[in-house]
């Protein structure tokens, strides 16, 4: 069966350091989507991808960056880890114009 | 911008009763509207959507939410509450203008069925 999957679950950082958390999707999907989920603001996006070489800045994108290399992985990245990062992080994908988003179990991280 | 409000932080409710959880939006033009629900340490699984046509939707386990446009409302709906709904319910819109495909999220309505 198809499926979305992030990787690591879970991670435990420390200020200043690079994490890339890891989304890989088999449903041949062109539009994958990153949100963050804090208490009290629901999900909010930080990048999404159209395609294979397109990227684009959502409404939180400061500190993180994205790359679209295929169709099925789209790599978040965090520069230079804060705490105010810390949060749960959200993979999604979906297909054509109007789809639904298929999300991922989840990456919970911890900037210390 | 674009934006969704869900007033009620907690919603509670009787197994067996009918529940509902409110949705209102703000979008230029006609949106695309979404629930969907999240159990404990997982990721979001899709409800149902509203894209065009009846103004009420049905979706999975049961629920349903109808679209009013005059309100600019989606309340999501289910004639008999399972105390297995307890979940976090989230509403979501995008507008058909701009071509974005992402979605702008509500804050969430957590619900408890009580046994």
């Amino acid at each position: 069966d198809a499926e979305i999957t992030q990787s690591p679950r879970h991670k435990i950082t420390e200020t200043g350091r690079q994490v890339t958390l890891a989304c890989h999707q088999t449903w041949n999907h062109n539009n994958m989507f990153w949100y963050r989920q804090d208490l009290g603001h629901g999900l909010r996006l930080i990048h999404y991808s159209y395609g294979v070489q397109d990227t684009n800045k959502g409404e939180v994108s400061d500190g993180y960056s994205v790359s679209r290399s295929n169709t099925e992985d789209l790599p978040l990245t965090l520069e230079s880890a804060a705490s105010s990062q810390t949060s749960v992080y959200f993979c999604a994908s979906s297909d054509g114009r109007v789809g639904e988003q298929f999300f991922g179990p989840g990456t919970r991280l911890t900037v210390l | 911008a674009q934006s969704v409000a869900q007033p009620e932080d907690q919603v509670n409710v009787a197994e067996g009763n009918p529940l509902t959880v409110k949705c209102t939006y703000s979008v230029s033009g006609n949106p695309y509207l979404f629930w969907y629900v999240q159990y404990p340490n997982r990721g979001l699984q899709f409800l149902l959507k509203y894209i065009t046509g009846d103004n009420l939707v049905k979706g999975s386990y049961g629920f349903e939410a109808e679209f009013n446009k005059s309100q600019t409302s989606f309340h999501l709906k289910k004639p008999s509450a399972l105390v297995s709904d307890s979940a976090l319910y989230f509403c979501a819109v995008r507008d058909r203008i701009t071509g974005r495909r992402a979605l702008t999220f509500g804050s969430g309505t957590r619900l408890q069925v009580q046994p």
